[in-house]
This record gives structure tokens, sequence and C-alpha cells, in this order.
């Protein structure tokens, strides 16, 4: 599975839009991309996955650039929960195997 | 639906005790994952289950450590005998087979071993 770069932290302002990149450089043809989150002492939390199109959802927007060697989480207006640990992943659905690596994730606050 | 069920949910024990971990996943959920996390190692994968028999535990960082999945709805991590070191937050996951491969997590065992 290919490797994810993140930066260590970022801030936000409250009410803000809060844009998480992720490098994914080595990726694959078939690897998806996934995002999690962790919220202080709790379990990581499913945020959003992609493939090559741009995807919504409750939560966040996950954009992928054409060459799918990076991606931005969106949270469109950052609430104070969700300061948090977010962390990209990338994993080859055909592997059978449904394995993550988790790297260290960026660790978001946000700002009142 | 419950979600991923961990007890206990906080645990002490002394060095050389023998600890156990317990999990049960999400009904129908074919996978199972333990993870560890520290906060010098992060997030690590120890072992993953499908249809109750182990599929990779090369995470699993001695024989101290054992998990067992007797049947799909319970799951066993075990430590035997602990040391301090072993301190961390146990988290279970599961996924369905056959789905895009989102794992839900419990909430975590936080182990303190003295």
């Amino acid at each position: 599975d290919a490797k994810t770069t993140q930066p260590t932290s970022m801030d936000c302002a409250e009410g803000r839009a809060a844009n998480l990149p992720c490098n994914h450089s080595t990726i694959s043809g078939n690897e998806y991309v996934y995002w999690y989150r962790q919220i202080h002492s709790q379990g990581p939390q499913y945020i959003i996955h992609g493939l090559k199109n741009n995807e919504t959802n409750e939560m966040a927007s996950l954009i992928i650039t054409e060459d799918r060697k990076s991606s931005t989480l969106i949270l469109p207006h950052a609430t104070l929960r969700d300061t948090a640990v977010y962390y990209c992943i990338v994993r080859a659905t055909t592997s059978g195997t449904y394995k993550y690596i988790f790297g260290t994730g960026t660790r978001l606050k946000v700002l009142a | 639906d419950a979600g991923v069920i961990q007890s206990p949910r906080h645990e002490v024990t002394e060095m050389g005790q023998e600890v156990t971990l317990r999990c049960k996943p999400i009904s129908g959920h074919d996978y199972l994952f333990w993870y560890r996390q520290t906060m010098m190692r992060g997030l690590e994968l120890l072992i993953y289950f499908n249809n109750n028999v182990p599929i990779d535990d090369s995470g699993m960082p001695e024989d101290r450590f054992s998990a067992k999945m007797p049947n799909a709805s319970f799951s066993t991590l075990k430590i035997q005998p602990s040391e301090p070191r072993d301190s961390a937050v146990y988290f279970c996951a599961s996924t369905p087979q056959g789905g895009v491969g989102t794992q839900y997590f419990g909430p975590g065992t936080r182990l303190l071993v003295l």
C-alpha cells in the first residue's frame, strides 16, 4: 500500500473551512484514499473515501487531483468539535486484506 | 446497532500479570482488527482475522501477545506476562467483507501496567 504524507498540525478558525492536504505520490491505480479522524481518547472514525472523483458526504468533501498524487479533505464549516487528529490512508481494495497503515496524521485545532 | 464493543474500558495491572482484552465486532462483519496506540509509535495494527481465522499477525510484538477469535462475535487479545511497556490504548475494529473496507472502531481499552 502507498504511503502518505501529511502536515503535522494545522489551525483553523471556527466557522471557516478547514483544508487538510495529503500527499500520496506513489498511489496505484486500484488504491482508494480514505480519511479517518480521531477525537481525543476515542477510536478513529471514518469520514470519507474516494478513488478518482471528488466525493462529498454530510461530514466533509474529498478533492483528489487528476493525477491522484494528492488529495484534500475539506470540512466546510469547522466547529470546535472538529478538533482531532486526521488520518489519510491509501489502500488497495483488490488486495483482499482491508489492512490499513496509519501514519502520524494531522492534528487539527479549531480555534474559537 | 451497538457498534464495536470492547471490555474492559480501563485496566490497571501489575507487571507479570496476565491481561485479557475483549472485543465484540459488529454483527455480520467478517473482518476483525486489533490495534495498539501509543504516543511513541502511533496506531499500529497487531493482528487481523477474516471469518475467525488469523490472516496477518506480523504486528504482534512478541510471544507474550496472543489473539483468538473462537466465533464470529467474540475475540480476545491476551498479554502474558504483561510488562510496563505494554501500557497503551488497544482498539478493536471490524469491517464487512465485500464492502469498501470502512473500518468501525470500538472505544478502546486503556491499559496501564505498573
